[in-house]
């Protein structure tokens, strides 16, 4: 199985701040990633897929970049509803699997 | 408007069976692979199922297979997991998802979510 860890597990940031997180496969995938925003108690949403394209709606200060075994995701201006959940999900093999989560939280 | 509705959870005692149901609309449902994905209380997301539009393939994680099916009925554009043998390491918001491919068969993930329904098991 292809094991997906994701830095850090949690951050702090302010509102306006540029924030980057990580997610690395155990092997190369690619670009089969995608980045989706969990907040408490709602369905995940996607919010970037094939590692770099922008799922339709999304704002554009979210970004996706990478391939093969490093994965970033990027928010430019960190705005207040952005505060949630972060997961990857490796597309490219079964059993698909996903990251452990970054939680950004307001400092 | 494109939704994926699930019901059929509850409680249950380790060793039961439930059977979850997602009901779909606002999409061809049998143009689209679909999946089963849980989260257990507090922690990360874990797929679990998947299953192709004529039911001819399917697969499954490790942790649930001989004991979960997933199934679907185009007609009644329904998901459906068969869940037994259930224990508590089950306990899981259960959600249904959409499977994303290009018209050249590539996937790109799950795209759209049902808003999950709650499995507890435990005596």
């Amino acid at each position: 199985d292809i094991q997906m860890t994701q830095s850090p597990s949690s951050l702090s940031a302010s509102v306006g701040d540029r924030v980057t997180f990580t997610c690395r496969a155990s092997q190369g995938i690619g670009n089969d990633l995608a980045w989706y925003q969990q907040k408490p108690r709602k369905a995940p949403k996607r919010l970037i897929y094939a590692a770099s394209s922008l799922q339709s709606g999304v704002p554009s200060r979210f970004s996706g970049s990478g391939s093969g075994t490093e994965f970033t995701l990027t928010i430019s201006s960190l705005q207040p509803e952005d505060f949630a959940t972060y997961y990857c999900l490796q597309h490219n093999s079964y059993p698909l699997t996903f990251g452990g989560g970054t939680k950004v939280e307001i400092k | 408007e494109v939704q994926l509705v699930e019901s059929g959870g509850g409680f249950v005692q380790p060793g039961g069976s439930l059977r979850l149901s997602c009901g779909v609309s606002g999409f061809t449902f049998s143009d689209y692979w679909m999946s089963w994905v849980r989260q257990a209380p507090g922690k990360g997301l874990e797929w679990v199922a998947k299953i192709k539009q004529d039911a001819g393939e399917k697969y499954y994680v490790d942790s649930v297979k001989g004991r979960f099916t997933i199934s679907r009925d185009n007609a009644k554009n329904a998901l459906y997991l068969q869940m037994n043998s259930l224990r508590v390491e089950d306990t899981a918001v259960y959600y249904c998802g959409r499977d994303d491919y290009s018209k050249w068969g590539h996937y790109y993930g799950i795209d759209v979510w049902g808003q999950g329904t709650t499995v507890t098991v435990s005596s």
